[in-house]
């Protein structure tokens, strides 16, 4: 059975540095992209980038480049989501999803989600 | 970016009623169109992938069409489980794979 399974909720203040995980099982982990997506609350979906963890090849969507960091570790099949200094505004919900390629191109599962808040 | 727009925001509707949502895509995208539901609290469900496949374990009454910039979201009966939310989603060759802002389905 595949499964994401992310790393729990956290609450941070604001200049504080976090990293997130997503692990994989029940699959190639290093085959197939992992994106990650953006929930703020009461909002809508937000692509912010894919990793390919057999290589660590790493696409980001230009809203979010330089503000993430997207990695991976395809020796423990676990990836990575992580901000150096975070903002008020970066509390939201964050999933990681498995995306399939091809001409079904698509995020076919997806993690629990890992909250992150931001307050002082 | 490819801009998806989906209309409408919100839609009541009944059990039993043939529901549409729809899509557009601010360029042609092909068939690379993606819909998932998603339920308060929890993550996102692909139901359809390229335009009109539907994703393993999804119910028939799920369908989806179109092509180029316009496409289509269908429940052919509402069931209780249904009322979610239902965003788009563009793959087509450019990242990012954009999503539509969401259509809240609600009980009438």
């Amino acid at each position: 059975e595949v499964q994401l399974v992310q790393s729990g909720a956290e609450v941070k203040e604001p200049g504080e540095s976090l990293k997130i995980s997503c692990k994989g099982s029940g699959y190639s982990f290093n085959t197939y992209w992992i994106g990650w997506v953006r929930q703020m609350p009461g909002k809508g979906l937000e692509w912010m980038g894919i990793i390919y963890p057999g290589d660590s090849d790493t696409r980001y969507s230009p809203s979010f480049q330089g503000h993430v960091t997207i990695s991976a570790d395809k020796s423990i099949n676990i990836a990575y989501l992580q901000w150096s200094s975070l903002k008020a505004s970066d509390t939201a919900m964050y999933y990681c999803a498995r995306q399939v390629e091809g001409p079904n191109t698509s995020f076919d599962y997806w993690g629990q989600g890992t909250l992150v808040t931001v307050s002082s | 970016d490819i801009q998806m727009t989906q209309s409408p925001s919100s839609l009541s509707a009944s059990v039993g009623d043939r529901v549409t949502i729809t899509c557009r895509a601010s360029q042609s995208i092909r068939t690379d169109l993606n819909w998932y539901q998603q339920k308060p609290g929890k993550a996102p469900k692909l139901l359809i992938y390229a335009a009109s496949s539907l994703q393993s374990g999804v119910p028939s009454r799920f369908s989806g069409s179109g092509s180029g910039t316009d496409f289509t979201l269908t429940i052919s009966s509402l069931q209780p489980e249904d009322f979610a939310t239902y965003f788009c989603q563009q793959s087509y060759s450019t990242l990012p794979y954009t999503f539509g802002q969401g259509t809240k389905l609600e009980i009438k």
